[in-house]
């Protein structure tokens, strides 16, 4: 299955600020998920980025608040912007398996907001 | 789309002891069911998947699950717990019939492995 890194492991940043999270792969992968983890919460999909095409949002977020790139099939980034204590949380990505469903995760970014 | 629901979210235990974590989700057409263990401040490690086949499926340290499509349940077994199982522990679900690549997370159920 694919490796993924994921930078930074955390932050601390000060509110109205931006951090753009990175995720490498160690492989080519179509579908990229980005998810955010509320504290003493479960995973909340934030968008689908597939390369070459705009990025899939779901329903509660938004392109401004969470722009993300694809640039090629091994990365993609996404950016938590004019951040407000209530973005505290992990931000984790994951690829999808087309070949196993196996849906590997990155280690994820704690992100803290002061 | 689906849902999946965790029915428990804490489970204490003793250890060497057996547990079972429920997960239901909420169609009974055809899915593929995860679960993940998350370690205190770790990402996610899977632990066993079902995408066809056999009902059981057996995953890493030692926990198994079993596929029931007429109660539409992936229940999350071990025979014996150890303290280094207690972690927070996520069924999820993937809907390959409508294309949704995107796995949908259950609640979670943090499982306490006491002495």
């Amino acid at each position: 299955s694919a490796v993924i890194s994921q930078k930074p492991s955390r932050d601390i940043c000060q509110r109205g600020t931006s951090l753009t999270i990175q995720c490498q792969v160690d492989s080519q992968v179509t579908m990229m998920f980005w998810y955010r983890q509320q504290p003493g919460q479960s995973l909340t999909l934030i968008a689908t980025a597939n390369q070459g095409s705009e990025a899939t949002y779901e329903s509660g977020f938004v392109i401004d608040k969470f722009p993300i790139s694809r640039p090629n099939l091994t990365f993609s980034t996404l950016t938590v912007s004019n951040m407000s204590p209530e973005d505290s949380s992990i931000y984790l990505c994951s690829v999808g398996g087309a070949l196993n469903y196996g849906y590997t995760f990155g280690s994820g970014t704690r992100l803290t907001v002061v | 789309a689906q849902s999946v629901t965790q029915l428990d979210s804490q489970v204490p235990v003793f250890e060497e002891a057996p547990v079972e974590l429920r997960c239901n989700y909420s169609s009974s057409v055809s899915v593929y069911l995860f679960w993940y263990v998350q370690y205190p401040n770790q990402g996610l490690q899977l632990l066993l998947k079902y995408l066809s086949g056999s009902t059981l499926v057996k995953g890493i340290n030692g926990f198994e699950a079993e596929f029931n499509k007429s109660q539409t349940s992936f229940h999350l077994r071990k025979p014996s717990v150890h303290i280094s199982d207690t972690a927070e522990y996520f069924c999820a679900v993937s809907d390959p019939d409508t294309g949704r690549r995107a796995l949908t997370f259950g609640s979670g159920t943090r499982l306490q492995v006491q002495p």
